[in-house]
């Protein structure tokens, strides 16, 4: 079965600082895996995706993640945050193209002034 | 319509009644997905349709949880005899050919308060 696990309930970061939220999977099988934001009052949002290919996957809003599969981690980064970041985000990991995604716990991206 | 669409957005119910609540998918999206979100937690899987079949329903908690999509695109998620540890906030998304090849669309939600 596909779990994965976010490593920080909350992170702070000073507004155009850099920023990493940290993704580490479990998976028996192919893996894909996802970066979901949720701004306040907002329904969730993909960020990005990996399926293959590239291991450095570029989203929108300047955000990127890398697909380590030695360490089975999937990162999302940025490298300078702006207070319209403040969210919550998602790591998610599906095993198959036809199944379902299953979700992290969520990671809460302060920006501080 | 433009999105996903659930009503109600909210719902307060007593312990013990039958709830429903509705998702309207984006026009022409065959796969739709139920999940769960409780407070400080990321959204937790419930079922899976494509088209009007449930393709995995291992999610569901118990048999109070039922899910239908007779017609391959309104769904209806019903709960039997609700219980506090049921308050919860209900999502839909649904994808054009299922979440990993396509991207999910995410309603805002239905926010269950049992009483």
């Amino acid at each position: 079965a596909q779990s994965v696990t976010q490593l920080d309930s909350q992170v702070p970061v000073f507004e155009e600082a850099p920023v990493e939220l940290r993704c580490n999977y479990s998976s028996s099988v192919s893996v894909y895996l996802f970066w979901y934001v949720q701004y306040p009052n907002q329904g969730l949002q993909l960020l990005l995706k990996y399926l293959s290919g590239s291991t450095l996957v570029k989203g929108i809003n300047g955000f990127e993640a890398e697909f380590n599969k030695s360490q089975t981690s999937f990162h999302l980064r940025k490298p300078s945050v702006h207070i319209s970041d403040t969210a919550e985000y998602f790591c998610a990991v599906s095993g198959n193209r036809d199944d379902k995604i299953i979700f992290g716990k969520g990671t809460r991206l302060h920006i501080l002034p | 319509g433009a999105g996903v669409s659930q009503t109600p957005s909210n719902k307060v119910t007593e312990k013990g009644k039958y709830v429903e609540l509705r998702c309207d998918p984006i026009s022409g999206h065959t796969a739709l997905y139920w999940y769960r979100q409780s407070l400080g937690q990321g959204p937790e899987f419930l079922i899976y349709f494509q088209g009007t079949g449930a393709a995995d329903d291992s999610g569901l908690p118990n048999d109070r949880f039922f899910a239908v999509r007779p017609e391959g695109s309104v769904s209806t998620l019903k709960i039997q005899r609700t219980e506090r540890g049921d308050s919860a906030v209900y999502l839909c998304a649904s994808s054009f050919q299922g979440a990993v090849n396509t991207e999910a669309f995410f309603g805002q939600g239905t926010r269950l308060t049992v009483v």
